[in-house]
């Protein structure tokens, strides 16, 4: 039972690469979030996706796009990165109506 | 806007005391989760708290739920090293779908 998958594991980028992290769930959840942590700050919401579909905003979207494939893929892209996206990335699920969420191993990404 | 707040933000202590972890949350919502995080690794879930006088407990761990003190805390009894990790409470309602965290509290647990 995979969970949530993300991939990469690591990255590092230069300025103005562009980039997608992936992620993947297998437990049947509507609804799936990617969460950015910066030490000190805890997670914070970049976009999370109610249904197959449909995406919306969280507390820090700038600098981001996201693609809800289908109900199990939903993905990140960084268009053009700067150092400030250097952090940790997460990706959740859950059954939506803020429910539990369960988190994918993460990526951790340098922008150089 | 929701806001969650956890005291403290790091914490040291001996094995065998007694902790508690405070998570406060500033509008009303009657869901609260407890996580754990080790370093480098992902978030594991502890508890969910449902409702107001929720408590739930796992070993060493015991958490509780004030819905109207907006209050939830994690309390550690006669801690053991393998409780070393960062814990986070978050809170669900913000607004947006996806839950709300805290900073996290960074525990130490020293022989």
């Amino acid at each position: 039972n995979a969970g949530v998958t993300q991939t990469p594991k690591f990255q590092v980028l230069k300025t103005g690469q562009s980039m997608t992290l992936q992620c993947a769930q297998d437990m049947n959840h509507n609804s799936m979030y990617w969460y950015r942590q910066d030490p000190g700050m805890g997670l914070r919401l970049i976009y999370y996706s109610a249904s197959e579909g449909t995406t919306d905003k969280g507390e820090v979207p700038n600098g981001y796009n996201v693609s809800r494939l289908n109900k199990r893929e939903f993905s990140l892209r960084l268009e053009s990165a700067a150092p400030s996206q250097t952090s940790v990335y997460f990706c959740a699920s859950s059954t939506g109506g803020w429910t539990e969420a369960f988190f994918g191993q993460g990526t951790r990404l340098t922008v150089v | 806007e929701l806001k969650v707040e956890q005291n403290p933000l790091f914490l040291s202590m001996q094995e065998g005391k007694n902790y508690t972890i405070y998570c406060n949350y500033s509008t009303t919502s009657d869901r609260l989760y407890w996580y754990r995080q080790d370093p480098g690794k992902s978030l594991e879930s502890l508890f969910v708290l449902l409702s107001n006088g929720a408590v739930k407990q796992e070993g060493r761990l015991m958490a509780s739920l004030d819905t109207k003190a907006r209050l939830s805390t994690l309390h550690i009894t006669a801690a053991v090293h393998d409780l070393s990790a960062t814990y986070f409470c978050a809170v669900s309602g913000g607004g947006a779908d996806g839950l709300t965290f805290g900073k996290g509290t960074h525990l130490i647990i020293q022989p």
